[in-house]
């Protein structure tokens, strides 16, 4: 199985703040990773596909970026619904697996 | 707009069978190039994959837990099926049902159910 591994696990922000975490792939997953914001109680939505492709509808202070190995995600101006955890995940092969998860506290 | 909605007990006893099933609405079961997909939370943990099934029927599992898994589709419902045998308490989880998309090689979860909690007890 490929492993991914996020971080920081926590970090804590205001509203307005430019944050960056990142995902690491155990091996090279070319271009093969998701982004996911879930909020308390709530399911999972995809932010990123293909590591940089914005999902319809997904707010534009987000950006993706990295290939291989090395994986960002950008928060240009952290906004109140954006207190939530992350989770990054790879579809380069079986089975799907995801990172444990970033947790952007206020 | 596409819709996923878990169901089925909350509770089940130790190395009894739990079923789920995910209710779908705005796309068909049967068509286009979708997984239906299962992925399960324990409390305060991350998110594990458990399997999918393809429009055309064929079946993937996690190898963790594939001797225990079966996952199928009832296409004159609209739904598919979660079925898991002989659960202990590490199988206590909110469990997701999702499409997973694929384009052009590229494959993403979306969108997901709310989740269901499903407990285990001794």
């Amino acid at each position: 199985d490929i492993q991914m591994t996020q971080s920081p696990s926590s970090l804590s922000a205001s509203v307005g703040d430019r944050v960056t975490f990142t995902c690491r792939a155990s091996q090279s997953i070319s271009r093969y990773l998701n982004w996911y914001r879930q909020k308390p109680g709530k399911a999972p939505k995809v932010l990123i596909y293909a590591a940089s492709s914005l999902q319809s509808g997904a707010p534009s202070r987000f950006r993706g970026s990295g290939s291989g190995t090395d994986f960002t995600l950008t928060i240009s101006s952290l906004q109140p619904e954006d207190f939530a955890t992350y989770y990054c995940q790879q579809s380069y092969s079986l089975p799907l697996t995801f990172g444990g998860g970033t947790k952007v506290e206020i | 707009q596409v819709e996923l909605q878990e169901s089925g007990p909350g509770l089940v006893k130790a190395s009894q069978t739990l079923s789920l099933t995910c209710t779908v609405s705005g796309a068909s079961v049967s068509r286009g190039s979708f997984f239906w997909t299962w992925i399960r939370q324990p409390a305060g943990k991350g998110l594990e994959w458990i399997g999918r099934i393809y429009t055309s029927g064929s079946t993937n599992y996690n190898p963790s837990l594939s001797s225990r898994v079966t996952i199928s589709v009832d296409t004159s419902k609209n739904q598919f099926s979660l079925r898991l045998t002989s659960v202990t308490a590490e199988d206590t989880a909110v469990y997701h049902c999702a499409r997973e998309v694929a384009v052009a090689r590229y494959n993403w979860l979306d969108p997901w159910g709310q989740g269901t909690l499903v407990t285990v007890s001794s």
